[in-house]
This record gives C-alpha cells, sequence and structure tokens, in this order.
C-alpha cells in the first residue's frame, strides 16, 4: 500500500517568516501534487511535479520532487495571511487514483 | 467556480436515514472521483467512475453506493446513516487518469444527529 505522510501536521507562524512543508513516501510516484484547502471549501491544485529533481515556482511558493520521486517539498517564502489553509501532497496509486497526504495545517499571523 | 457542481451545500439528517449527494463533473471531463474527509481521517478515496463505469473502489461501507449517469453526473447513496458518517464529501473530476490532477468541489457537508 502507497502511503504518503506530511510533516509538520501543524504550523503557525508569523507573516513575513519562511516555513518547508514535507510529503514523504517509501514508494516511487509518477508525479506528486499540491492542493491548499480553504476552510468549507474543497482542494485547490497548486502544481504537479513530474520528473525526478524538478523545481517548480509558482509565485513564493516553491515545489520540489525528489530525485528518486519518493517525495516532495513545498516552501514558502515571506508568508503572508492569505497562505493560510491545509496544504495536501497526492500521488496516483498503481490504480491511478489520487491517495492523499494527511495534510499541513498552516496559520499565518499578521 | 471551479466547474464542478455538487449539491446540497449542507445536509442534516437523523440516524438510519437515507441521502443522495449529487455531483456534475467539469465540463469535458469523464472521471469522476468520491472522497469522504473528516478531522481525523484526512481524505480517504471511496470509488470511482470513468465514463459511466465503475473503475475502481476504495473502503467504501456497503451501506453506501453510487452511480454515474449516461451525461456524467453521478450520486452518491448514504444509507442507514450512523453518527461516524458525518463528514465532508468531496466529488472531484479530471479528464481521464489523476496524473495531472483532479478538480474538486466545493463539497456536502454532512450531519447526523
Amino acid at each position: 500500500t502507497q502511503l504518503l505522510e506530511q510533516s509538520p501536521q501543524f504550523l503557525s507562524i508569523q507573516e513575513g517568516e519562511n516555513l518547508t512543508v514535507y510529503c514523504n513516501s517509501s514508494s516511487v510516484f509518477s508525479s506528486l501534487q499540491w492542493y491548499r484547502q480553504e476552510p468549507g471549501e474543497g482542494p485547490v491544485l497548486l502544481v504537479t511535479v513530474v520528473t525526478g529533481g524538478e523545481v517548480k515556482k509558482l509565485k513564493r511558493l516553491t515545489f520540489q520532487f525528489g530525485d528518486a520521486r519518493k517525495d516532495s517539498s513545498l516552501h514558502i517564502t515571506a508568508a503572508q495571511p492569505g497562505d493560510t489553509g491545509l496544504y495536501l501532497c497526492a500521488g496516483p496509486d498503481s490504480s491511478y487514483k489520487l491517495i492523499f497526504g494527511s495534510g499541513t495545517r498552516l496559520l499565518v499571523r499578521p | 467556480d471551479s466547474g464542478v457542481t455538487q449539491t446540497p451545500k449542507h445536509l442534516i439528517t437523523a440516524t438510519g436515514q437515507r441521502v443522495t449527494l449529487r455531483c456534475s463533473p467539469r465540463s469535458g471531463d469523464l472521471s469522476v472521483y468520491w472522497y469522504q474527509q473528516s478531522l481525523d481521517q484526512g481524505l480517504q478515496f471511496l470509488i470511482q467512475y470513468y465514463n459511466g463505469e465503475e473503475r475502481a473502489k476504495g473502503n467504501i461501507l456497503e451501506r453506501f453506493s453510487a452511480q454515474q449517469f449516461p451525461d456524467l453526473h453521478s450520486e452518491l447513496n448514504l444509507s442507514s446513516l450512523e453518527l461516524g458518517d458525518s463528514a465532508l464529501y468531496f466529488c472531484a473530476s479530471s479528464v481521464a487518469s489523476a496524473n495531472y490532477g483532479y478538480t474538486f468541489g466545493s463539497g456536502t457537508r454532512l450531519t447526523v444527529v
């Protein structure tokens, strides 16, 4: 069974600080995706990483796929209150449906 | 608006009852997925349909069933409801496989009292 573990589970930081969220597995994934979910809403896809070692940037967010395609990280520079939410990583399993990590709850205090 | 429509937004019902949740996928998407999200369980996969046929099944209870209709909308039926079924239920759609991501609806919050 493929599993995705995220850390930390909770993160509370001050506006302007930097942070990194991790998504790890013992299994190889063909791709990994990151979603952000706000209260009362469904998750929204932020990025998909496909190639081992790939780095993608989305404004202040930087996503990296591990060389062995077993892990990924999300780094946020100069966090803002609007970054508050639940960050989920996800990857397709052997039957091509997505499995999700348990998520990282981020709170950015003004 | 993500393009995936879920109704109703909220549902409060008593134990033992049956409810139907509805999902219309984004235009052009053939795959529909149902997930359950509770505070301590994260997003748990229930079932997937592709172009009207069941493609994959997760740990879906026997009291739960789903189908996808010819117009590609999907319904999730939950029966003999228990308190523990209270959760957010999300529908998501994709063109075909999940490799390049899902589009989620805004969910149905089910409260069983």
